[in-house]
């Protein structure tokens, strides 16, 4: 497969852990925020999304905390499986604005 | 599948060249969003149609150009390529105008030699 080659922050877990992915954001205007999966060679699949006047969203395996008085974001991947090893992007709009991508963070799950 | 369409997936060209990426959107969906990823700079966004119309543009540099058609389709155009252009280019599509969890394809890949 393709590798996206960026030079990421790295998280590193085991299998069966609880992952945290951070994320800071930077437009306190902000009100939608999403996560992204991005497997090695495709292209970044829909995970969770939050809207700004909730602060917690949780989906299968996953919850998005949200943070606005920091301005700060979290996914959390609960039971990590191999399946979960790619980079995670968050991303965050204002209105209708398009979506801005932060770096990403690669996470890998050691068995 | 994720129902939005790139094509080609992989593109080899020599600078100063002209190259055309296309994108048809899931079905039902009236915008087109283009991003650029490269190394070290994450999904950067270009530009936006919405039912045939420009809608919003980012960090699009001149040499780039887009347009979406009566069908829905979108293409994007960059002329006298740099190697600086090699990047992977995402399209992604949403019903509506707004940004809501949009989906992508699986991009083009072009490099530039």
């Amino acid at each position: 497969g393709e590798s996206v080659g960026l030079h990421l922050p790295t998280l590193s877990v085991q299998e069966g852990d609880n992952s945290i992915i951070n994320c800071a954001y930077s437009n306190s205007a902000s009100d939608y925020f999403i996560w992204y999966k991005q497997e090695s060679g495709k292209g970044p699949q829909f995970i969770i999304d939050i809207r700004s006047n909730m602060d917690k969203r949780q989906g299968q395996r996953v919850t998005v905390l949200l943070n606005k008085t920091v301005k700060h974001l979290s996914l959390q991947i609960a039971a990590t499986q191999p399946g979960d090893s790619a980079v995670y992007f968050c991303a965050e709009a204002s209105g209708n604005t398009p979506l801005v991508f932060g770096k990403g963070t690669r996470l890998s799950v050691i068995a | 599948d994720s129902g939005v369409t790139q094509t080609p997936k992989h593109l080899i060209t020599a600078t100063g060249q002209r190259v055309t990426l296309r994108c048809s959107p899931r079905s039902g969906d009236l915008s087109v969003y283009w991003y650029q990823q490269s190394l070290d700079q994450g999904l950067q966004f270009l530009i936006q149609y919405y039912n045939g119309e420009e809608r919003a543009k980012g960090n699009i540099l001149e040499r780039f150009s887009a347009q979406q058609f009566p069908d829905l389709h979108s293409e994007l155009n960059l002329s006298s390529l740099e190697l600086g252009d090699s990047a992977l280019y995402f399209c992604a599509s949403s019903v509506e105008g707004a940004p809501y969890g949009y989906t992508f394809g699986s991009g083009t890949r072009l490099t530039v030699v």
